[in-house]
């Protein structure tokens, strides 16, 4: 049962657009939400998140919205930059206890 | 701050031996550590909690026997494979939060590449 899912497996946005990554969860009780980057054969770094009792929050390029009713999060960057390359998790929890990981998008930005 | 170091990051071993993969917090102390598994091109899978102190708590599915969990202190927790086999070829990342708190991040080490031959 994937309670965190990311359906689209990769994205290619051109160098200075807006690049729009999209999460869908399934479990009500998730209360803070997260967006993680992953280079290959690292470890994931942490980038933004948002507790449920917001719909947005903003951090430089990087903004995420949460609509609660559809239990669906979006990750957008703008402007999208090469070294915006990597795979993006959706991440979720519950209470601060263990947090469960959407399958990754892998965003490509070209130059 | 908020680092997370781990080690080997990576590791080949022979089929039965047993390998440890060190995870330290290097400028916060950790009461509960996360371990992660991930397969190519999927998702990490939390596979235990680490609790400084106690016994860890491990996901539905993943053998506690074959894959031991130390945390001895609290900048300090262990995952010990033992009698590696192929399929437990992975990359294994650990985790903390770097503050208590009801939601505070979690920080990843950079992982351990393991094949076993």
């Amino acid at each position: 049962d994937q309670q965190v899912k990311q359906n689209s497996p990769s994205l290619s946005v051109q160098e200075g657009r807006i690049s729009i990554l999209n999460c869908d969860y399934t479990n009500s009780m998730f209360d803070y939400f997260l967006w993680y980057k992953k280079y290959p054969a690292e470890g994931p770094t942490f980038l933004i998140s948002i507790s449920s009792i917001k719909d947005k929050n903003e951090d430089g390029r990087f903004t995420v919205f949460l609509n609660k009713s559809a239990k669906h999060l979006s990750l957008h960057i703008v402007p999208s930059q090469p070294g915006d390359s990597a795979v993006y998790f959706c991440a979720a929890s519950t209470g601060g206890f263990k947090t469960i990981f959407g399958a990754g998008t892998r965003l490509f930005v070209k130059a | 701050g908020a680092v997370v170091s781990q080690h080997p990051s990576w590791v080949i071993c022979k089929s039965g031996t047993s390998v440890k993969i060190e995870c330290r917090s290097l400028d916060f102390q950790a009461t509960t550590m996360f371990w992660y598994r991930q397969f190519p091109k999927q998702s990490l899978m939390l596979m235990a909690t680490s609790n400084e102190g106690s016994k860890a708590t491990y996901e539905q599915g993943v053998e506690k026997d074959k894959f031991l969990i130390n945390h001895a202190s609290l900048t300090l927790s262990t995952l010990t494979v033992t009698s590696a086999h192929p399929e437990d070829s992975s990359f294994y990342i650990c985790s903390a939060r770097d503050r208590l708190g009801y939601n505070s991040p979690l920080h990843f080490g950079n992982g351990t590449r393991l094949t076993v031959t």
